[in-house]
C-alpha cells in the first residue's frame, strides 16, 4: 500500500513566520503535489514536481516556495506566514506521467495562522 | 471557465438505497482521465474509481461505478447500497492526457447517509 505521511496533522503557528511542512512518500514515486483546500473551493494546487530539484507553479503559488532535494520528500515553505495561508493542507505522490495513475494522498495538515 | 462541475452541494440517501453523484467536464482534449475521491471528516482523500476516455466500459469498484456519457461530458458516480461510512464529501476530478498534466477537482459533494 501506498504510504504519505504529511509531518503534522495540526499545526499553530504566528503571522510572519516561515513554516514548513513536510511530506514524505515510500513508494518511489516520481510526481508529488502540494494542495490546499478551503470549504467551497475544492482542492487547489499549489506546487508540483515530477523529478527530484524540479518544481512546477500550480494555480496559486504566491506566498508558496517547495523544496525536493530527495525523491520521497517535497517540502512546502511558506516564506512569511500570513492569517490568509490557514487553510488544510494535502500532500500527494503518483507513480508515473500516465493518465491512468491515481494520486496518493497524505492525512492532511490544518494549518492556522495566528 | 471551470473544468469540473459538480452541481450538487449536498445530498441526502437512506441506508441500503442507491444515489448517484453528479460530475460534468470540459475539456477539448481527446485522451483524459477521470477519478473519483471520497474524504470523510478525517481528512484523507482516498482514491476510488477511474474511467479513461478511451475505456469501452463503464468503471466498477465493488459498490461503486462511473455512469460515463462521453457525449454529454458527464462521468457520474453511482453507490449502491449506502452505508453510514460512506457519509463524506465525494471530489471528481480530471486529468488530461498531456505530458505533465495535473489534476484538477470540482468543488465536491457532501453525501449524508442516514440510518
Amino acid at each position: 500500500d501506498v504510504k504519505v505521511t504529511q509531518s503534522s496533522r495540526y499545526l499553530v503557528k504566528r503571522t510572519g513566520e516561515k513554516v514548513f511542512l513536510e511530506c514524505v512518500q515510500d513508494m518511489d514515486h516520481e510526481n508529488m503535489f502540494w494542495y490546499r483546500q478551503d470549504p467551497g473551493l475544492g482542492l487547489r494546487l499549489i506546487y508540483f514536481s515530477y523529478d527530484v530539484k524540479m518544481k512546477e507553479k500550480g494555480d496559486i503559488p504566491e506566498g508558496y516556495s517547495v523544496s525536493r532535494e530527495k525523491k520521497e520528500r517535497f517540502s512546502l515553505i511558506l516564506e512569511s506566514a500570513s492569517t490568509n495561508q490557514t487553510s488544510m493542507y494535502l500532500c500527494a505522490s503518483s507513480l508515473s506521467d500516465r493518465e491512468r495513475q491515481p494520486q496518493h494522498f497524505g492525512d492532511g495538515t490544518r494549518l492556522s495562522i495566528l | 471557465a471551470q473544468k469540473i462541475t459538480q452541481t450538487q452541494p449536498g445530498m441526502f440517501v437512506q441506508e441500503k438505497e442507491a444515489v448517484t453523484l453528479d460530475c460534468t467536464y470540459d475539456t477539448s482534449d481527446p485522451s483524459y482521465g477521470l477519478f473519483w475521491y471520497k474524504q470523510p471528516s478525517s481528512g484523507e482523500m482516498i482514491f476510488l474509481i477511474y474511467q479513461g476516455s478511451y475505456d469501452q466500459q463503464n468503471a466498477t469498484e465493488g459498490r461503486y461505478s462511473l455512469n460515463f456519457q462521453k457525449a454529454r461530458k458527464s462521468a457520474n458516480l453511482v453507490i449502491s447500497a449506502s452505508q453510514l461510512g460512506d457519509s463524506a464529501m465525494y471530489f471528481c476530478a480530471m486529468r488530461e492526457g498531456r505530458r505533465y498534466s495535473t489534476l484538477t477537482f470540482g468543488k465536491g459533494t457532501m453525501l449524508l447517509v442516514s440510518p
